[in-house]
């Protein structure tokens, strides 16, 4: 069971904008900065969002994140059929002295 | 680029020692502003941090698996590599090595998991 809890699932249509909640504690999203991570069927994961809500060069702004207390929310716009993937949210959690991740939601794009 | 090359067994029997390696290519293991580590998901699971080095030899490890593993570094060869002793069915997973960007390893300093190997399946049976 993860410090870090996602909904399972998520899912969306073509053009669609689609959010996905991540809620944490004190210890980890409370007091740091969150992380959204991008897994494709059979790939390594790919950093999408850093430090609440930066994206790394070549990330679409498409792909946004926001933080407040203790949740943390991913938010996809204009909404591809490339986008179906698991996302996983993390944070740094201070008890664990380490990032600590969610289980993951699996965004299907009907 | 800087890419990471992950080499080891991919069956390992029960109560013996998972060992695996990762090469940093197109860049030195030897930079202030990265730690390197390893990330581990068992199948249809999350992901859950093992520990990390600096490339000075100083470690941090998840409280949940201290015991058991251990990382070292060799700059000579840029490489990092994992050992996980005693390991049983619930170790089986895909193991990923990874460079956190980072300066210290304080929630302040962490940008994330920027860059990851292209994983390794690690069955434990007998």
């Amino acid at each position: 069971q993860s410090v870090v809890t996602q909904p399972p699932s998520a899912s969306g249509t073509p053009g669609q904008r689609v959010t996905i909640s991540c809620s944490g504690s004190t210890s980890n999203i409370g007091s740091n900065n969150a992380y959204w991570y991008q897994q494709l069927p059979g790939m390594a994961p790919k950093l999408l969002i850093y430090r609440s809500n930066q994206r790394p060069s070549g990330v679409p702004d498409r792909f946004s994140g926001s933080k407040s207390g203790t949740s943390a929310s991913l938010a996809i716009s204009g909404l591809r059929s490339e986008d179906e993937a698991d996302y996983y949210c993390a944070a740094w959690d201070d008890s664990l002295s380490g990032p600590v991740f969610g289980g993951g939601t699996k965004l299907t794009v009907l | 680029q800087l890419q990471l090359q992950q080499s080891g067994p991919g069956l390992v029997k029960p109560s013996e020692t998972l060992s695996l390696t990762c090469t940093v290519s197109g860049g030195s293991i030897s930079s202030n502003n990265y730690h390197w580590g390893y990330i581990r998901q068992p199948p249809g699971k999350g992901l859950e941090w093992i520990g990390t080095i600096y490339y000075t030899g100083n470690t941090h490890y998840n409280p949940s698996l201290k015991d058991r593993v251990s990382i070292s570094v060799d700059t000579s060869k840029n490489q990092f590599s994992l050992r996980l002793r005693s390991v049983t069915a619930a170790d089986t997973a895909v193991y990923y090595c990874a460079r956190e960007r980072t300066t210290d390893w304080y929630g302040i300093y962490y940008y994330g998991v920027d860059v990851w190997g292209q994983g390794t399946t690690v069955t434990v049976s007998s």
